[in-house]
């Protein structure tokens, strides 16, 4: 079965630097989460779409974008990149309405 | 808003073992509880969850959870475990009639199983 596709798995920046993370949701599933868990962190709630339109927002940094397409995949743009930055950045889609989101493999950032 | 506390940052164990790995949730809402598994330089995978119903509820790889709603809590144990459980686990609640994607997390608890 399709699963969520993330793209990079692995991304090396430099400080202040930008960057783009990808991410493909499984087909039919309209909504998209993103999440940053820093090392040894558990997840943290960056951002959601839901039919193109931002539906939620954690503790996304003002520096963070994101926006969801009309095949449905999305993409989050990171600007200024600081060494905090670095963590593993996940997504994860569901159908809107259910209870269960499937987790991509995610993408690692090291900012250095 | 919700709030989870996995009270055992890490817990070694032998294999063979039983094993409980302890979850408390404060929520001012309903909410479902999840547990998720990583394995070192893996995605979260989801081994089990608890909706509605009975309050014990079977995942993947022999484990299982039991929610306590007076005790506000969701204990994840499995009887015998085996190397391969070596990972790291976490303990998610998501609110009902919410986003089902947007989960709360606790701090992650790390089963180390040694031969």
């Amino acid at each position: 079965a399709a699963g969520v596709i993330q793209s990079p798995r692995h991304l090396i920046k430099e400080k202040r630097e930008t960057a783009t993370l990808k991410c493909y949701p499984i087909p039919r599933h309209d909504t998209v989460y993103w999440y940053q868990q820093g090392p040894g962190q558990d997840p943290q709630f960056l951002i959601s779409f839901y039919e193109k339109m931002q539906s939620d927002k954690g503790s996304i940094p003002d520096r963070f974008s994101a926006q969801q397409f009309s095949d449905y995949h999305s993409e989050l743009n990171m600007s200024s990149l600081e060494l905090g930055d670095s963590a593993l950045y996940f997504c994860a889609s569901s159908l809107t309405n259910s209870w269960e989101a499937f987790f991509g493999q995610g993408t690692r950032l090291t900012v250095v | 808003a919700q709030s989870v506390t996995q009270l055992d940052s890490q817990v070694p164990v032998f294999e063979e073992a039983p094993v409980e790995l302890r979850c408390n949730y404060s929520s001012s809402v309903s909410v479902y509880l999840f547990w998720y598994v990583q394995y070192p330089n893996q995605g979260l995978q989801l081994l089990l969850k608890y909706l509605s119903g009975s309050t014990l509820v079977k995942g993947i790889n022999g484990f299982e959870a039991e929610f306590n709603k007076s005790q506000t809590s969701f204990p994840l144990r499995k009887p015998s475990v085996h190397i391969s459980d070596t990972a790291e686990y976490f303990c998610a609640v998501s609110e009902i009639g919410g986003q089902g994607g947007k989960l709360i997390f606790g701090q992650g608890t790390e089963l180390s199983v040694k031969p």
